[in-house]
This record gives C-alpha cells, sequence and structure tokens, in this order.
C-alpha cells in the first residue's frame, strides 16, 4: 500500500550526521508545540514538545528550537541513527479552545531518510 | 500500560458495507479523536469527544459517525463505506483540549473496493 511519507519533503543525511527538520506554524496565538515520528506502518509517537514561554528545550539526543517572532519550530536530531528514518511532523495548540479550533493542528510532514 | 488500542488492525470492505472501529485508553484521558491519513493529506480530524458523554465533527465528518461509550472508549462507525473512505485511521487520546500531547493508537488500515 502507500506509505504516508509519499509527496511529502524529504531530508537525507549520512548516518552519523546532525538532521534539522523545520515547521512553520500557522497561529501567533499558539502556545504549545509538539514533534511526533511516524514509522512506516505505526501511529505517530510523541517526541519532545515546548511551551511558548521557551524558546529551546532539549531531550535525548534531540532538541527542539521554537522562534516565535517568524513563527518557526525546529527539530534537531544529533548522531542520525538508522532508527530514525521515519516522517516527522509538528503539532501545535492554537490557544483557542472555541469548538473545533481547541484541538492540535497538524503539519503535513518531512520524510527523514538515514544513510548508513 | 498499553495506551491507545485499535481493532482492527487491517480491514476490507465492499462499497456500501458498514463497519465500526473500535478504541479503548487505558490513560484516564478525558479526550479523544479520530483522525484519518492520507498520502500527501497529513492528519484530518474525522470526530473529537472533548469528555465523556461529548461528541464533535471535525475537519472531515461526512461519512461517519461516533460514539463515546464511556470514558475508556471511542468508536468510529461508517454506515455506507465509499471508496473514498480508504485510509488509515488513527485513534487518539489526551489528558484534555489545549495544550496535552496526544497518544495515537498504531491504526487501522480500511480498503473500500
Amino acid at each position: 500500500g502507500e506509505s504516508v511519507g509519499l509527496h511529502l519533503p524529504t531530508l537525507s543525511v549520512q548516518e552519523g550526521d546532525n538532521s534539522i527538520i523545520n515547521c512553520a506554524y500557522s497561529n501567533s496565538a499558539s502556545d504549545y508545540f509538539i514533534w511526533y515520528k511516524q514509522e512506516s506502518g505505526k501511529g505517530p509517537q510523541f517526541i519532545i514538545d515546548i511551551r511558548s514561554n521557551m524558546d529551546k528545550r532539549q531531550g535525548q539526543r534531540v532538541t527542539v528550537l521554537l522562534n516565535k517572532t517568524v513563527k518557526h519550530l525546529s527539530l534537531q536530531i544529533a548522531a542520525t541513527q538508522p532508527g530514525d528514518s521515519a516522517v516527522y511532523f509538528c503539532a501545535e495548540n492554537p490557544a483557542n479552545y472555541g469548538g473545533s479550533q481547541g484541538n492540535l493542528i497538524f503539519g503535513k510532514g518531512t520524510k527523514l531518510s538515514v544513510k548508513p | 500500560n498499553a495506551g491507545v488500542t485499535q481493532t482492527p488492525k487491517f480491514q476490507v470492505l465492499k462499497t456500501g458495507q458498514s463497519m465500526t472501529l473500535q478504541c479503548a485508553q487505558d490513560m484516564n484521558h478525558n479526550s479523544m479523536y479520530w483522525y484519518r491519513q492520507d498520502p500527501g493529506m497529513g492528519l484530518r480530524l474525522i470526530y473529537y469527544s472533548a469528555s465523556e458523554g461529548t461528541t464533535d465533527k471535525g475537519e472531515v465528518p461526512n461519512g461517519y459517525n461516533v460514539s463515546r461509550l464511556n470514558k475508556r472508549e471511542f468508536s468510529l462507525r461508517l454506515e455506507s463505506a465509499a471508496p473514498s473512505q480508504t485510509s488509515v485511521y488513527f485513534c487518539a487520546s489526551s489528558a484534555g483540549r489545549g495544550a496535552y500531547g496526544y497518544t495515537f493508537g498504531s491504526g487501522t488500515r480500511l480498503t473500500v473496493v
């Protein structure tokens, strides 16, 4: 069957290099952001989150940077491994709790391909 | 801790048939969601349940119905399946609406022929 990764922007990196995946979000009022990883045939998996009162947050091998001025979010993966190959997408909470606008908004994703 | 469990994992339907996709979470989450995922389209919200006893339409509700059976379970029903409903369906849950992460199930791959 078709892969969720078809028609997505693709980032190809060499094993051991650092990866940077970018996301432009839509709502200047958004107050919470998440990065998800989705491997082929699986559901999205939470990686790291950040609130709007921060501009950087680090996890294990991952760092999320938030630039509210230009509504930009990035995910940095250090020492990328073949197991990091997946589709990565960001999500934002628009901080508007009226109706369906109170739900997370998901980006379409970037496919990361790691060459051994 | 199983998280979010979806059944079935795969299903093939004929046009016009009906079926129900089941979802259960064991995290005591208040909010639950149904998404469909198509190549190049990202995740699109079908229906959500902000809390037990409430359900609301999302971005693409036509052709679907939902039931929040109790706090744990949220089902999605296709009354008369159409080929356009061929997709991967994901259920998710969160502690509440707003600034909470979602936990996703592993998905149901549905093909309507």
